[in-house]
């Protein structure tokens, strides 16, 4: 089946940094690629979407650009703000087994 | 809008008793998915409702049951618990389902003593 891989955290970071977070998939196919932060105690919130390749999603300041070439799918905000602290969770939506396939996700800590 | 509401938010249930989750989808939304959230295995996808009628499954025992009823709320059960169904279990409701926008809950954390 299709699997996701991100960069393993924590990453540390200083107030105002640039952020990137590493994913790339294995996928059959150009599937729907999905990035999610995670507060404490919270579920999932959307962060950005691609659908097909060379799309690029963004919100809040991050972005993310479907790399069809290198099946990546990168995370970059170019000033992080200690609210931007959370877990990230890069995902796909896998067209055959009609799930969304999530990566282990990457924690985030922003320091002022 | 209202978004996801999972009830309870926590549980403690122990070994060998069984319990049923709460998930009322946003208003229009047909679709409502279950995750299941644990350290060690990440986010792993239980089933996925869609007009009371379960499109997909995926790869836990029949210990872990579900349903939808006519206005898209849909509950998820498990029954005999198991110390390592411990979780937080996130439902996720969408317009169609597949690649369309998904809008998770706060989840609701389970303990099995």
């Amino acid at each position: 089946g299709d699997s996701v891989t991100q960069m393993e955290g924590p990453v540390t970071l200083s107030e105002e940094a640039f952020l990137t977070i590493n994913c790339t998939y294995t996928a059959t196919g150009y599937p729907s690629l999905f990035w999610y932060v995670q507060y404490p105690g919270e579920g999932l919130q959307l962060l950005l979407k691609a659908t097909k390749a060379d799309d690029k999603g963004s919100n809040k300041g991050f972005e993310a650009t479907y790399r069809k070439e290198t099946t990546s799918f990168h995370l970059e905000k170019g000033s992080v703000q200690v609210s931007d602290s959370a877990v990230y969770f890069c995902a796909l939506y896998d067209t055959g087994f009609q799930k969304l396939v999530f990566g282990t996700g990457t924690r985030l800590l922003v320091s002022p | 809008k209202a978004g996801v509401t999972q009830t309870p938010r926590y549980l403690i249930k122990t070994r060998g008793q069984q319990v049923t989750l709460s998930c009322s989808p946003i208003s229009g939304h047909r679709s409502v998915s279950w995750y299941q959230q644990t350290p060690g295995q990440g986010l792993q996808f239980l089933f996925e409702y869609f007009s009371e009628t379960q499109r997909n499954k995926g790869n836990f025992p029949g210990r872990f049951s579900g349903r939808q009823f006519s206005n898209s709320r849909s509950e998820m059960n498990v029954s005999t618990l198991e110390l390592g169904d411990s979780a937080l279990y996130l439902c996720a409701s969408s317009l169609e389902g597949r690649d369309t926008e998904a809008f998770f809950g706060q989840g609701t954390r389970l303990t099995v003593v």
